[in-house]
């Protein structure tokens, strides 16, 4: 069965500071993957999404970027944070099928805060 | 692109009864409609997902009607239980698309009272 895996689970940092995020998914091959990020009490806005190997794709202008070295690892990073940054990351994968429908499944998330 | 209205955004209710969440969709080609359901602190978990070919799905106490001319759908919770209460999210996404992006809803919080 595929897991998903996602740290640090918790992360406190300072303003400006860089910040790296790992993604790893486990038990499938080519998922699409996604990055989620969601402000306290708030809904879910995506943040990137990759159908492939350095193929990344972004949906919100900002201070953060993703990559994607391997088949099954998804990287969030920042080379300088914002107190804005702050909120619950989310990775999540779906099957990259031709034909399939869109199932995502999470990762545990990180917790960040800019202090 | 598409757009996910859902609401209520809070719901409150008595142990047992029935709790309903609606949401509505912009884009009539979106033919892939999960809900998922995220506790405190907790990721979201996918509870049900219904596809544009069928109108009705159910599993156990929850179950989602799809109305595609409306472009709405709905999640229909039955004898609720206090375990039930956390945030629930409605998306939707077109199948067959490079993007394979889901476009959340901005969730509904349920409490269910004891």
């Amino acid at each position: 069965s595929q897991t998903i895996h996602q740290w640090p689970a918790t992360l406190v940092q300072p303003v400006g500071s860089p910040l790296s995020l790992e993604c790893t998914v486990e038990g499938t091959s080519n998922p699409n993957l996604y990055w989620y990020r969601q402000a306290a009490g708030r809904g879910l806005q995506l943040l990137f999404y990759s159908v492939g190997i350095g193929q990344i794709s972004s949906e919100v202008p900002q201070n953060l970027s993703a990559s994607r070295p391997q088949d099954r690892q998804f990287i969030l990073s920042s080379k300088k944070l914002l107190l804005s940054d702050s909120g619950f990351y989310l990775c999540a994968w779906s099957a990259s099928l031709w034909g399939a429908y869109n199932e995502q499944f999470f990762g545990p998330g990180t917790r960040l805060t800019v202090l | 692109g598409e757009n996910v209205e859902q609401h209520p955004s809070t719901l409150s209710v008595q142990e047992g009864d029935s709790a309903v969440i609606k949401c509505t969709y912009s884009d009539s080609a979106s033919n892939y409609f999960p809900w998922y359901k995220q506790e405190l602190g907790k990721r979201p978990q996918l509870i049900i997902d219904i596809r544009s070919n069928v109108g009705e799905k159910k599993d156990q106490r929850i179950a989602v009607t799809l109305n595609k001319t409306a472009k709405h759908f709905s999640l229909h919770i039955t004898e609720t239980q206090p375990e039930d209460s956390a945030v629930y999210f409605c998306a939707a996404s077109i199948r067959d698309t490079g993007r394979r992006a889901l476009t959340f809803g901005s969730g509904t919080r349920l409490q269910v009272q004891p």
